[in-house]
């Protein structure tokens, strides 16, 4: 099956500064989200982008479907970004995401 | 619009019990899917259904099952109960067939003594 892998797996900011999360697949994807879950376990839908480059507020995603990653930015970030977030993708069409093992983010005040 | 509901939130059970979760999609999404997050396998798929039909399924043993009402709600059984089964239970819902946006319910957490 495919496989996903996040870097860095752990990640320790300062508020305010900014980063960059990496998602690696091995195989052609129909469907790529991230996902941010919070200390309570909650999954949060961050963005759908299976390809091209999607901006909300602070994140930012790219997605480069030939090479196969996507790429999370975050800028600015404040102490309510922390958590884990969560690459995840799927190519059988049935919503059958395959995830990361996230890559676990603090940001200190 | 309400989101994906999903209870119980926490429930403790013994082994060898089952244990059913229930899971309200948001209202129109007749898709809803469910994986499973444990810290040492991480989060799994589990199974899938649309308009009441399993589409897919991970790779779980048969205790593990579930089904979808016309309403689209809906519930996950779990038999005779291991230690192993202790885990986040996530229910996800997404209004297309074949991919989109899938939005995750607050999970019910299990805890199997």
């Amino acid at each position: 099956g495919i496989q996903v892998e996040q870097s860095p797996p752990d990640l320790i900011l300062q508020e305010g500064a900014n980063s960059t999360l990496r998602c690696n697949f091995s195989d052609s994807v129909n469907n790529l989200q991230w996902f941010h879950q919070n200390p309570w376990g909650q999954l949060i839908n961050l963005f759908y982008i299976p390809s091209g480059t999607k901006q909300n507020g602070r994140l930012s995603a790219t997605t480069v479907a030939t090479e196969r990653y996507s790429l999370l930015y975050i800028s600015s970030s404040q102490t309510t970004d922390s958590g884990v977030y969560f690459c995840a993708v799927d190519n059988t069409g049935f919503q059958k995401l395959v995830f990361g093992t996230g890559t676990r983010l603090l940001v200190s005040p | 619009k309400a989101g994906v509901t999903q209870t119980p939130r926490y429930l403790i059970k013994t082994r060898g019990q089952q244990v059913t979760l229930s899971c309200s999609p948001i209202s129109g999404h007749r898709s809803v899917s469910w994986y499973q997050q444990t810290p040492g396998q991480g989060l799994q798929f589990l199974f899938e259904y649309f308009s009441e039909t399993q589409r897919n399924k991970g790779n779980f043993p048969g205790r593990f099952s579930g089904r979808q009402f016309s309403n689209s709600r809906s519930e996950m059984n779990v038999s005779t109960l291991e230690l192993g089964d202790s885990a986040l239970y996530l229910c996800a819902s997404s209004s297309y067939i074949g991919g989109g946006v899938l939005t995750f319910g607050a999970g019910s957490r299990l805890t199997v003594l």
